[in-house]
């Protein structure tokens, strides 16, 4: 069965450095998400994705974030300068078309700033 | 921004019991999903509910979108150790189809065997 991957599983960084998260997305999806999670909370919602551009983004993601899809297979979250406070789970999801509601999401990538 | 309130925050249950658990907001939902998320885990997804009323079963699972699009519940019936976890509840709306989810702050279920 088809799956959303990401990679690394678990990036750690100094604070001010730029990571790239990376994200594979369900192949014959459309619609591409990136949500996080602070330990011990809840999922939130950062951005959304179609058509090679930003249909949506939460406060969260200011001008540190941006998105890109570099090819037709892959789907990245760079962090330009972290900050402690962006030590979190990032979870990449995807949905098919625009009247399927299922997102379908990825394992996750822990990011660890020190 | 719209809330999700899930309860109860944990339940502690015997192997064989039935579970049930809910998710209310204040404001409407279009669209309500019900995930499981293990430790270090990404949230796997369970049951999708496209309308109000909606009564939908997978497996031992079973989910019902309010009447009044503010609620959702989820029943687990004849739970196994393996159904150990956090249940999240999450409500989209449709504007622009972009389906944004919110997420409750989670439902952990013990099972003891």
């Amino acid at each position: 069965e088809p799956e959303v991957t990401q990679t690394p599983s678990h990036q750690v960084t100094q604070m001010g450095q730029e990571v790239i998260l990376r994200c594979v997305p369900i192949s014959n999806h459309l619609y591409f998400y990136w949500y996080r999670q602070i330990l011990g909370q809840k999922v939130e919602f950062l951005v959304s994705f179609y058509n090679n551009e930003i249909s949506e983004k939460s406060e969260i993601f200011d001008d540190q974030f941006s998105v890109e899809r570099p090819d037709g297979s892959n789907f990245t979250l760079k962090i330009r300068s972290t900050k402690l406070e962006d030590s979190a789970m990032y979870f990449c999801a995807s949905r098919r078309t625009g009247a399927a509601i299922e997102q379908y999401f990825g394992p996750g990538t822990r990011l660890t700033v020190t | 921004g719209q809330q999700l309130n899930q309860s109860p925050q944990s339940m502690f249950i015997q192997e064989g019991e039935d579970v049930s658990m809910n998710c209310t907001s204040s404001s409407i939902f279009n669209t309500w999903l019900w995930y499981k998320q293990d430790p270090g885990e990404g949230p796997v997804l369970l049951i999708a509910l496209y309308k109000a009323g909606e009564l939908t079963s997978n497996g031992r699972l079973t989910a019902q979108f309010g009447i009044t699009r503010k609620d959702s519940f989820l029943n687990i019936s004849a739970s196994i150790p393996s159904d150990v976890g956090i249940y999240f509840c999450a409500g989209s709306n449709s504007g622009g189809s972009n389906y944004k989810l919110t997420f409750g702050k989670g439902t952990l279920l013990t099972v003891n065997p």
